[in-house]
């Protein structure tokens, strides 16, 4: 069964250093997204992503965060200058047709800032 | 009132029991509902789609009332395997809106 995966599985930083998040989504998906859980809180929504552009993003998603597309595979989240407060598991997720009928989510990446 | 409001739990119950979940949603033009499982540390993974007034698939059921914007999860014959965090979802737009979640605990 196709399936959503992410690297690395736990990244540890200093504070103001810059981070990138990998994700594979499953091969015929069309839409991705990313949300993020802060420890012991609900999930997040960050962005979502179509046709090579940010189809919407929330609030939390400001100027140190962008994503990418670099080949046809990889979907990518930077931060470009951490703070404690990302600290959070970040999930990757992916859908065929973008009615999100069924986002299938990768298994996160827990960033830890120190 | 919060987008997506779920009974906050813990729900503590033996193998075998009925337990029952609520959440009820702020958005009265949703059309789909979903809830999904979570457990510790891993990716939430759907359990069900909710689209009219409700939805079963062996053991669970969900049901769906919009004039109330309310939806349940029945869960029957609890297994110890079913322990985990049960998440409601309430789509909106181009992402998924995730309630807090409600914490089920089976013990033997």
């Amino acid at each position: 069964e196709p399936e959503v995966t992410q690297t690395p599985s736990h990244q540890v930083t200093q504070m103001g250093q810059e981070v990138i998040l990998r994700c594979v989504p499953i091969s015929n998906h069309l839409y991705f997204y990313w949300y993020r859980q802060i420890l012991g809180q609900k999930v997040e929504f960050l962005v979502s992503f179509y046709n090579n552009e940010i189809s919407e993003k929330s609030e939390i998603f400001d100027d140190q965060f962008s994503v990418e597309r670099p080949d046809g595979s990889n979907f990518t989240l930077k931060i470009r200058s951490t703070k404690l407060e990302d600290s959070a598991m970040y999930f990757c997720a992916s859908e065929t047709a973008g009615r999100t009928d069924t986002q299938y989510f990768g298994p996160g990446t827990r960033l830890t800032v120190l | 009132r919060k987008e997506v409001e779920q009974d906050p739990g813990p729900f503590n119950v033996p193998e075998g029991a009925t337990v029952a979940f609520n959440c009820t949603y702020s958005n009265s033009a949703s059309q789909s509902f979903f809830w999904y499982r979570q457990d510790c540390r891993k990716e939430p993974k759907l359990l069900m789609s909710v689209y009219s007034s409700g939805n079963e698939d062996g053991r669970f059921t969900a049901q769906l009332n919009r004039a109330s914007q309310y939806i349940s999860l029945l869960i029957r014959d609890s297994k110890l395997s079913d322990s985990a965090t049960y998440l409601c979802v309430v789509p909106l737009y181009n992402k998924l809106i995730f309630g807090a979640g409600t914490r089920l605990a089976v013990h033997p």
